[in-house]
This record gives C-alpha cells, sequence and structure tokens, in this order.
C-alpha cells in the first residue's frame, strides 16, 4: 500500500535557525515526488518536483533532496515568510495520482 | 507558469440547498483535474479524477450522487454538492495537472448552515 509519512508534524524555528524536514514514502513505481508549500486557507503552492534519487533542487531558502525512500526539504537561515505548512507528494506511475503528506507545520519566530 | 482559478472562494448555503465550484485552467489546456476536500489541520484527500469528455472516477467512499463533477471542457471543471449538509462544511480545493506539474487552485470555504 502507498503510504507517506512526514516528520515532524510541527517546527518552531528561531529566525535563521536551520533545519530540514523528512518525507519518507513507500509507492510503487514512483513517478516523481512534489513538494508544496500551503498557507492557512489558501491551495498548495508548487514548490519543486523530484524525479530520481540523487536530485536536488534550490529555490531560494528551499533546498530539496531525493533517495529511494526519503525525500528531505531544507530550509536555510530561515525568515518569518516561511512559515506555512510544507507537503510533500509522491506520484504513483501506478495510479497517476499525488499521495500526500500530513504536513510540516513551520512557524519561523523574528 | 500554469495558473488554476476556482470559485468562489467562500460560499455560505442553506441546508438542502446545492452548490457549484468552478475550476479553471487559464492558460493550459487540462485533460484531467482534480478534486480534494481539506478537514481543518489535515492534509489533501483525494475525492474524484475528472477527465475531460468522460465521467469522473470517484475515490472509495466518496458519494457520486452527492459530489457531482462535470468537465466539459479543457479548462474547465465544476463540483456541484449536491442537498448540502452541514457535514459538507469543508474546504474544497482543485488541481489540474500540466502535463507533469500538478497546478492547485486556491480552494473554496463551504459553509452550511
Amino acid at each position: 500500500e502507498d503510504q507517506v509519512t512526514q516528520s515532524p508534524e510541527a517546527l518552531r524555528l528561531q529566525e535563521g535557525e536551520s533545519s530540514s524536514l523528512n518525507c519518507s514514502y513507500t509507492v510503487s513505481g514512483l513517478r516523481g515526488l512534489f513538494w508544496y508549500r500551503q498557507d492557512p486557507g489558501k491551495g498548495p503552492e508548487f514548490l519543486f518536483t523530484l524525479y530520481s534519487a540523487g536530485e536536488e533542487k534550490e529555490k531560494e531558502r528551499l533546498k530539496a533532496t531525493l533517495t529511494k525512500k526519503e525525500s528531505f526539504l531544507h530550509i536555510t537561515a530561515p525568515k518569518p515568510e516561511d512559515s506555512a505548512t510544507y507537503l510533500c507528494a509522491p506520484l504513483s506511475s501506478n495510479t497517476g495520482k499525488l499521495i500526500f503528506g500530513q504536513g510540516t507545520t513551520l512557524q519561523v519566530k523574528p | 507558469g500554469a495558473v488554476v482559478s476556482q470559485h468562489p472562494s467562500r460560499v455560505i448555503c442553506k441546508s438542502g440547498t446545492s452548490v457549484k465550484i468552478e475550476c479553471r485552467s487559464l492558460d493550459f489546456q487540462a485533460t484531467t483535474m482534480f478534486w480534494y476536500r481539506q478537514f481543518p489541520k489535515k492534509s489533501l484527500m483525494l475525492m474524484a479524477t475528472s477527465n475531460e469528455g468522460s465521467k469522473a472516477t470517484y475515490e472509495q467512499g466518496v458519494e457520486k450522487d452527492k459530489f457531482l463533477i462535470n468537465h466539459a471542457s479543457l479548462t474547465l471543471s465544476t463540483l456541484t454538492v449536491t442537498s448540502a449538509h452541514p457535514e459538507d462544511s469543508s474546504f474544497y480545493i482543485c488541481s489540474a495537472r500540466d502535463p507533469d506539474r500538478y497546478t492547485f487552485g486556491s480552494g473554496t470555504r463551504l459553509t452550511v448552515v
């Protein structure tokens, strides 16, 4: 059965304090892994797609990496505006559907 | 970049009435769109997959007669919540595939009173 687990559920950081969010997955036929940011009351906003183990992508203070079983979202020197819920979603080639994790809610305090 | 527009952003309706939510792909054609439901502090739950010109495929446990989905064109999918009840109150989000990026609308907060 396809499964996604994100940890931690919640993370509080001081501004400038770097950290990583984890996404562990078991998916038959991984076609890609997506990271999204979701602000309260809004739809998910696309951040990255990773397609193969070893791949890395960066955008401003965020860097996403992928292994065969996990993906990490590294946040370097975060700012308060990085506060949001971060969702990872592997895409199953078998079903063509995104499988969403529960998300990590990040709060960055000034 | 791909943009998906979803309307309305908020709607309040009386119990027993129907509500229609629209999802439009603005700058691309989407043969496949997805409808999700999200409960407070929970992740997205896929309700159904709609393919242009054909019947939607519903996930297990989702009532087809309550949540009517129409995907009549390559840029528009609609979700109609029929005979709404307070338990249908939720945040509904659509997504469109373009072709390997899944872009989401801004969501619709439905409150049934």
